[in-house]
């Protein structure tokens, strides 16, 4: 099992320009998330998933937008980029509601580590 | 609203000297509390899910314990391999989208 993999480590973006970071996992878990973590804070949702098809916003959304066409793929698309979205990135997924998980864990990808110039 | 406040925002321990770590939550109905590890320049690491007051959870020299209000993360005779950010988060009722507090730096000393 690779668990969740994010796509790439570091980025570094114009101002206007536009992106999509991966995010893959390979434990069949419905329940994605997108988080961004800036210098010193917690993690902050941007959107999660429940389900392929499915998604809804998080704290901060703007900005942003999100797709779950199969289980295993999240991808995160910035548009018009902006410095406010300089940030480490991070992808999860969690075993919530599968059959067999005693408890509910959320699995973290390394990583993407943006910056807005 | 929703909240979790983390305390202390940092904390220096030699090896060896016991401490807790507090998570308090404000929320309309507990689902669930998460306790996780962060290393520098890493994601997050599940260490333990708490879902009523009164559980607690071990795992090596950690002990994570849950009231109506808050949580306490333990930490027995700490290693310097213990040194991390230790994240919270909560989950509210009738969703699955989690909250997270800012966390507390833990740096143990040899």
């Amino acid at each position: 099992n690779a668990g969740v993999t994010q796509t790439p480590k570091f980025r570094i973006l114009k101002i206007g320009q536009s992106m999509t970071l991966q995010c893959t996992q390979d434990m069949n878990h419905n329940y994605m998330y997108w988080y961004r973590q800036d210098p010193g804070m917690g993690l902050k949702l941007i959107y999660y998933s429940v389900g392929a098809g499915i998604t809804d916003k998080g704290e901060v959304p703007n900005g942003y937008n999100v797709s779950r066409s199969t289980t295993e793929d999240f991808p995160l698309r910035l548009e018009l980029a902006a410095p406010s979205q300089t940030s480490v990135y991070f992808c999860a997924s969690s075993s919530a509601g599968l059959a067999g998980a005693k408890q509910e864990t959320q699995y973290f990808g390394p990583g993407t580590r943006l910056l807005v110039l | 609203e929703d909240q979790v406040t983390q305390s202390p925002e940092a904390l220096r321990l030699q090896e060896g000297e016991s401490s807790s770590l507090n998570c308090s939550y404000t929320v309309s109905g507990l689902r669930g509390l998460f306790w996780y590890r962060q290393d520098p320049g890493k994601g997050p690491e599940f260490l333990f899910t708490l879902y009523s007051a009164g559980e607690e959870k071990e795992k090596e020299r950690l002990k994570a314990t849950l009231t109506k209000k808050e949580s306490f993360l333990h930490i027995t005779a700490p290693k310097p391999e213990d040194s991390a950010t230790y994240l919270c988060a909560v989950q509210a009722s009738g969703t699955y989208k989690y909250i997270f507090g800012t966390g507390t730096r833990l740096k143990v000393l040899a």
